[in-house]
């Protein structure tokens, strides 16, 4: 049972536009959310997160959209570069859980941004 | 300020055979988790150390083990090695305390194949 799902395995964007990366959640539990990008042969790295008590964080080029009600979350990347083509995760946990902190990932998409 | 740091980079190993993969997580970091990533399964939580103690484990057979040191690094363990351990493995670093998350910091892993 898959509790994070990113449902579009790859995503091709033109360098300069709006590359939009989405994520689906089942676990109301959730409160917090992260993105990550991972090159090949490389671990992932933070990109951006959301507490689930804001429907909206942004940081540079980077804005996250949380949508509660849908259990839904967006990545909006503007603009889009060439450099920005990787997989992207988004991870899931329960911040306040004093039994320990697991993140709960997403199969990632493949975004190619191309020249 | 270094980051995390896993070693061996890359591991070939048999059928049957057990390994051991070393995690050396940010200076001042408690909390070292362990993920699997395979293409199929994605990334997926195996277990978190916090103070030498495992907080958290995920849905994996208990081939796979792990422990921490009191300088918080972390190794992990699988015993009687399947070819469907071939993965790369993830450590991951935070300065999570009990009940608050934050995001982690993840190394480059250890690319295992078992043979």
């Amino acid at each position: 049972d898959q509790q994070v799902k990113q449902n579009s395995p790859s995503l091709s964007v033109q360098e300069g536009r709006i590359s939009i990366l989405n994520c689906d959640y089942t676990n109301s539990m959730f409160d917090y959310f992260l993105w990550y990008k991972k090159y090949p042969a490389e671990g992932p790295t933070f990109l951006i997160s959301i507490s689930s008590i804001k429907d909206k964080n942004e940081d540079g080029r980077f804005t996250v959209f949380l949508n509660k009600s849908a259990k839904h979350l967006s990545l909006h990347i503007v603009p889009s570069q060439p450099g920005d083509s990787a997989v992207y995760f988004c991870a899931a946990c329960i911040s306040n859980n004093n039994a320990g902190n697991m993140l709960t990932f997403g199969g990632g998409t493949r975004l190619m941004v191309k020249p | 300020k270094a980051g995390v740091t896993q070693t061996p980079r890359y591991l070939i190993k048999t059928r049957g055979q057990q390994v051991t993969l070393s995690c050396s997580p940010i200076s001042g970091h408690r909390s070292v988790s362990w993920y699997q990533q395979t293409p199929g399964q994605g990334l997926q939580f195996l277990f978190e150390y916090f103070s030498e103690t495992q907080r958290n484990k995920g849905n994996f057979p208990g081939r796979f083990s792990g422990r921490q040191f009191s300088n918080s690094r972390s190794e992990m363990n699988v015993s009687t090695l399947e070819l469907g351990d071939s993965a790369l493995y993830l450590c991951a670093s935070s300065p999570w305390g009990a009940r608050l998350s934050t995001e982690a910091f993840f190394g480059q892993g250890t690319r295992l194949t078992v043979v």
